[in-house]
């Protein structure tokens, strides 16, 4: 079993669509969740960054921790077409400077 | 804040030869710097860990000889293929942390692409 699963999709919306993107660990020692934007041939943007459980949101994103469940997931309101990119999920354990990366999941949002 | 640049962003080279890329923390220190390879359609792995002052940490599997990293100030890291093959064609990101205030999340450079010829 892998550290961090990722479904790898691709998933395909239509312009204004809710998006939720998640990924499951198996270890319980990751504290800190990361989600980050990759566009094609660029190097991943970090979006989101959380250390608990619950929601947190910036814009039209929310991030959301179930560490009893080991459950992240990040939503997406009104999607639009510039929203379409790759979505890497990123965990770290307390102490740890590396950061253990999900496959990925390719999204693309239709005009 | 927290931008992080590589250069350069694109590379050929032919077979047998070196190539060096540069990642520079802009706007904060990075007490700690990595380097990643990406395949199309696959994952980020990572190459090595560097801190500044101090040799690099290699993953496992990955030749130290042939991908040289150096750490020189707390916004600079370099990473040098060395003798270059085709099989050394990848997608290459370097990523920074210790931006203040904000914990120890990594952000990354836009990466560099390498093709060797």
């Amino acid at each position: 079993q892998k550290e961090v699963e990722q479904d790898p999709g691709p998933l395909s919306v239509p312009e204004g669509a809710i998006v939720s993107l998640n990924c499951t660990y198996s270890n319980s020692a990751f504290q800190y969740f990361m989600w980050y934007r990759q566009y094609s041939r660029k190097g991943p943007e970090l979006l989101m960054y959380t250390y608990s459980s619950g929601n947190k949101e910036d814009g039209r994103f929310t991030a959301q921790v179930d560490k009893s469940s080991k459950y992240i997931s990040l939503f997406i309101r009104d999607s639009q077409p510039s929203d379409s990119a790759t979505y890497l999920c990123a965990m770290k354990w307390g102490g740890s400077e590396k950061l253990v990366f999900g496959k990925g999941t390719k999204l693309t949002v239709n005009p | 804040g927290a931008v992080v640049s590589q250069h350069p962003s694109w590379v050929i080279c032919k077979s047998g030869t070196s190539v060096k890329i540069e990642c520079r923390s802009l706007d904060f220190q990075a007490t700690t710097m990595f380097w990643y390879r990406q395949f199309p359609k696959q994952s980020l792995m990572l190459m090595a860990t560097s801190n500044e002052g101090s040799k690099a940490t290699y993953e496992q599997g990955v030749e130290k000889d042939k991908f040289l990293i150096n750490h020189a100030s707390l916004t600079l890291s370099t990473l040098t293929v060395t003798s270059a093959h085709p099989e050394d064609s990848s997608f290459y990101i370097c990523s920074a942390s210790g931006r203040e205030g904000l914990g120890d999340t990594q952000y990354f450079g836009p990466g560099t692409r390498l093709t060797v010829l």
